[in-house]
């Protein structure tokens, strides 16, 4: 069955980087389109990222554009998010979820558990 | 592209709950619907306005007309205890836009 699990959350001051992983399993990963959503304490849901299975089309939400970079590594069957630059507001549970094969635009129909990141001095 | 959810909704065991997402001519859009429940992964429980992932059970269905998008839970329980959030993809910013989210309580 389809998981996803991720990693690489934790405490880091602000100005600092993190940088967050998600292990795939139970379907080709290469082929589908994935995404990073977050959940700030209070908050809502928060679109961060998504990537293609090739990797070669990534959209970024403006908050996070020129501080966090996608990635993923396909024969290792991970995504990535290195976070640089934290600031407070970045704090959350950090999702990684699965798009549609041929797009970022539509849904996510697989969800993991999350990875906690705190921004605090 | 602004969605607008109701922060709560309240309803009795075997009740109707109706929670709205309103957005500008959203019936233009395709209209996605999670479940987010505590230490759960959140889960998908409507895609494109109206279909239902397997597994997810027919008291759960969907509607968009005009401004507003509806997810509707039938004979709710217990365990439709939740916080809801709909999610559009905005064509103008290139970005995907979720509702503020709606807590759903049984009473």
């Amino acid at each position: 069955q389809v998981q996803l699990v991720e990693s690489g959350g934790g405490l880091v001051k602000p100005g600092g980087s993190l940088r967050l992983s998600c292990a795939a399993s139970g379907f080709t990963f290469s082929d589908y389109y994935m995404t990073w959503i977050r959940r700030a304490p209070g908050k809502g849901l928060q679109w961060i990222s998504f990537i293609s299975g090739s990797g070669t089309t990534i959209y970024y939400a403006d908050s996070v554009k020129g501080r966090f970079t996608v990635s993923r590594d396909n024969a290792k069957n991970s995504l990535y998010l290195q976070m640089n630059s934290l600031r407070a507001d970045d704090a959350g549970v950090y999702y990684c979820a699965r798009d549609r094969p041929l797009t970022g635009r539509d849904y996510n129909d697989y969800w993991g558990q999350g990875t906690q990141v705190t921004v605090s001095s | 592209y602004v969605l607008t959810q109701p922060p709560s909704v309240s309803v009795a065991p075997g009740q109707t709950a109706r929670i709205s997402c309103e957005g500008d001519n959203i019936a233009g859009k395709s209209v996605h619907w999670y479940q987010l429940r505590p230490g759960q992964a959140p889960q998908l429980v409507i895609y494109f306005g109206s279909d239902r992932p397997s597994g997810i059970p027919e008291r759960f269905s969907g509607s968009n007309s005009g401004n507003t998008a509806t997810l509707t839970i039938s004979r709710v329980e217990a365990g439709d205890e939740a916080d809801y959030y709909c999610q559009v993809w905005d064509n103008v910013r290139d970005h995907r836009v979720f509702g503020g989210g709606t807590k759903l309580t049984v009473l």
